[in-house]
């Protein structure tokens, strides 16, 4: 089975704080991909990487980064955490069709 | 440009009434098709894709979804609903002709209850 890993399922951070989200996935996807999801609003794409120090904005990424040093590790970079960043954020693989998502990380920015 | 519909913000059915929750879509070529699931506080759970072939899909749980090119629609169904199939539903699409976008693009989502 695709495994997707995500560092923390709860974060509590304070504004203004670098917080660094992580994400490993175990079956050798060259995509990868960061979501944010909000009531309402589904998942909405941050960024995503589709190679080793490959990287592509998504549909809402102001105010994040992302590194792929490794091919199974994808990191997502809140350089100065704000409370409009309260969230949470699920990060995803893909094979050739599906997209693997991991159980997700709730951030909440006081 | 690609997007997803999702109508209904929430679908209450009663058990063991059948359920159908709406998708419609939107890719400037052919898409694939998939519905996801998500439980409180988890990620998002595989239920079912449409590739090619077949117009009705079968998936995990005894959901399956019909598509319909000529609605641009597929919408999720299951003849007889439980308890435990209450959770939050996305539907997503991606253009076949997509080489750069590479995401899924997803719904608003539906929250589906399943009444005793």
């Amino acid at each position: 089975d695709v495994k997707v890993t995500q560092s923390s399922r709860y974060l509590v951070k304070r504004t203004g704080e670098k917080v660094f989200l992580e994400c490993v996935q175990d079956m050798d996807h060259e995509n990868m991909f960061w979501y944010r999801q909000d009531p309402g609003l589904g998942l909405r794409l941050i960024y995503f990487s589709y190679d080793v120090k490959m990287k592509e904005k998504g549909d809402i990424p102001e105010g994040y980064s992302v590194s792929r040093e490794k091919k199974e590790r994808f990191s997502l970079i809140l350089e100065s955490a704000s409370t409009n960043q309260t969230s949470m954020y699920l990060c995803a693989s893909r094979d050739r069709y599906e997209q693997y998502f991991g159980p997700g990380t709730r951030l909440t920015v006081t | 440009a690609q997007s997803v519909a999702q109508p209904e913000d929430q679908v209450n059915v009663a058990e063991g009434n059948p359920l159908t929750v709406k998708c419609t879509y939107s890719v400037s070529g052919n898409p694939y098709l998939f519905w996801y699931v998500q439980y409180p506080n988890r990620g998002l759970q595989f239920l079912l894709k449409y590739i090619t072939g077949d117009n009705l899909v079968k998936g995990s749980y005894g959901f399956e979804a019909e598509f319909n090119k000529s609605q641009t629609s597929f919408h999720l169904k299951k003849p007889s609903a439980l308890v435990s199939d209450s959770a939050l539903y996305f539907c997503a699409v991606r253009d076949k002709m997509d080489t750069g976008r590479r995401a899924l693009t997803f719904g608003s989502g539906t929250r589906l209850q399943v009444q005793p």
